[in-house]
């Protein structure tokens, strides 16, 4: 089945450095997503990629969608510490028609930042 | 009362004991899911509903019942639950089954079988 592998692991930065990590996969999506998880809650949609090239920001936030369909990476910028949670990535592939797609999600990054 | 209701937060059951989670939207979405996370583990699916069908099983254990009544609640019947069932369990919706505009999660359960 399709894979997804993100990376970093685990995170541990101080306040207002910058925040990269990423996602890639064994098969081609059509569709990225981003959700962050904060502590005792569920994840939550941060940004979502259609197109392979797209660039789209979401205020600190920026997420691009791989040329190859195979990758994407998150961007945090001037991290603070309310960002301190889990990131998931997943991918969907919709073959189109009646058939349905299923989320696919990577195993998470965990943010700590330190004040 | 908007988004996707999970009820109980927490709940702590043994393994004899029959339990049931809720899970409740008022997106009006049309498919419901039940996942499972672990520790250090990717988010499991579990369960697919739409239209209050279910549509895929992934090869989840008799123990784990699902019902889904109409498409704004779904819920997950417990019983004779392992300790290794301990985890946050999720719901979430999308608009449809194709999923392009993402799911909404509730805020999960965390179940801990003792």
């Amino acid at each position: 089945g399709q894979q997804l592998n993100q990376s970093p692991q685990s995170m541990f930065i101080q306040e207002g450095e910058d925040v990269s990590m990423n996602c890639t996969s064994s098969s081609i999506f059509n569709t990225w997503l981003w959700y962050k998880q904060d502590p005792g809650e569920g994840p939550v949609l941060l940004i979502a990629l259609y197109k392979a090239g797209e660039l789209t920001s979401n205020g600190r936030l920026t997420a691009q969608f791989g040329i190859t369909r195979k990758d994407s990476f998150l961007n945090i910028s001037a991290s603070i510490p309310s960002d301190v949670g889990i990131y998931f990535c997943a991918g969907l592939f919709n073959a189109g028609g009646t058939s349905y797609g299923k989320l696919t999600f990577g195993q998470g990054t965990i943010l700590t930042v330190h004040p | 009362e908007t988004g996707v209701t999970q009820t109980p937060r927490h709940l702590v059951m043994g393994m004899t004991n029959k339990k049931s989670l809720k899970c409740e939207q008022h997106l009006g979405h049309n498919a419901m899911y039940w996942y499972k996370q672990s520790a250090k583990k990717p988010l499991e699916l579990m369960f697919v509903y739409n239209f209050k069908e279910q549509t895929e099983n992934n090869s989840v254990p008799s123990r784990f019942s699902p019902e889904c009544p109409n498409s704004s609640h779904l819920f997950l019947h417990l019983h004779t639950l392992q300790p290794e069932d301990s985890a946050l369990y999720l719901c979430a919706s999308s608009q449809d089954l194709e999923g392009v505009y993402g799911y909404t999660f509730g805020s999960g359960t965390r179940l801990t079988v003792v």
